[in-house]
């Protein structure tokens, strides 16, 4: 079955410190994929996609994810993390326009 | 643009109660779907439709019905609420092809006593 995992739950990371929250996708062919932010109480936000190409892909607010078809990967990294970094994160796949599936988010924590 | 408007913003039931959920994009989306957000579970899909009279079954479907009449509106049916429909709910848009993200709503907040 198609699946999006993400095997860490929670991170925290103080500010300043590089962050990279990983993410695994398990489908028969390369889906797009996307890594989304959630505040507080607030909808999804686009980070960033992947369809082709470059496997490095830049995103918002300083956010990059480099997609690894080997490793069945597209990891998500900050440089250095500010306090309003502190959110869910959620990555996503979609197997050509029919079946956008999210996985299950790993929160962000910032310590000061 | 409005993007993808949803009401209510927060909704509380008696179980047994029936209610809609209402969702409308004005971007000319082909494609619309609703998803329950619960702790720890992520966003899992419920239904989707992948235009007007075409919609199909997500990965946790039971106890809702929904509908496509037109392009813009995509209502999200809870025929007999039940405290484990207690979540909440997002409606997102995207057009159908290509590498396109989903657009999300701000989301309703149900609670099912």
């Amino acid at each position: 079955a198609q699946s999006v995992t993400q095997p860490d739950i929670h991170i925290t990371v103080s500010e300043g410190a590089s962050l990279e929250l990983r993410c695994n996708y398990s489908y028969g062919a390369t889906p797009y994929l996307f890594w989304y932010v959630q505040s507080p109480g607030q909808g999804l936000q686009l980070l960033l996609k992947y369809f082709s190409g470059d496997t490095l892909v830049q995103g918002i607010k300083g956010f990059e994810a480099e997609f690894k078809r080997s490793q069945s990967s597209f990891n998500l990294r900050k440089p250095s993390v500010h306090w309003s970094d502190a959110a869910e994160y959620f990555c996503a796949a979609d197997n050509y326009g029919q079946n956008f599936v999210f996985g299950p988010g790993t929160r962000l924590s910032v310590l000061p | 643009n409005a993007g993808v408007t949803q009401t209510p913003k927060f909704q509380v039931l008696k179980t047994g109660q029936s209610m809609t959920l209402q969702c409308a994009q004005d971007m000319n989306h082909e494609y619309m779907s609703w998803y329950r957000q619960d702790p720890g579970m992520g966003l899992r899909l419920i239904h989707y439709s992948v235009g007007a009279g075409i919609t199909d079954q997500g990965e946790v479907p039971n106890g809702y019905n929904v509908s496509r009449s037109t392009t813009e509106d995509f209502p999200l049916r809870l025929l007999s609420a039940a405290p484990s429909q207690t979540s909440v709910y997002f409606c997102a848009s995207k057009e159908i092809s290509g590498a396109n993200e989903q657009f999300f709503g701000p989301g309703t907040r149900l609670t099912v006593l």
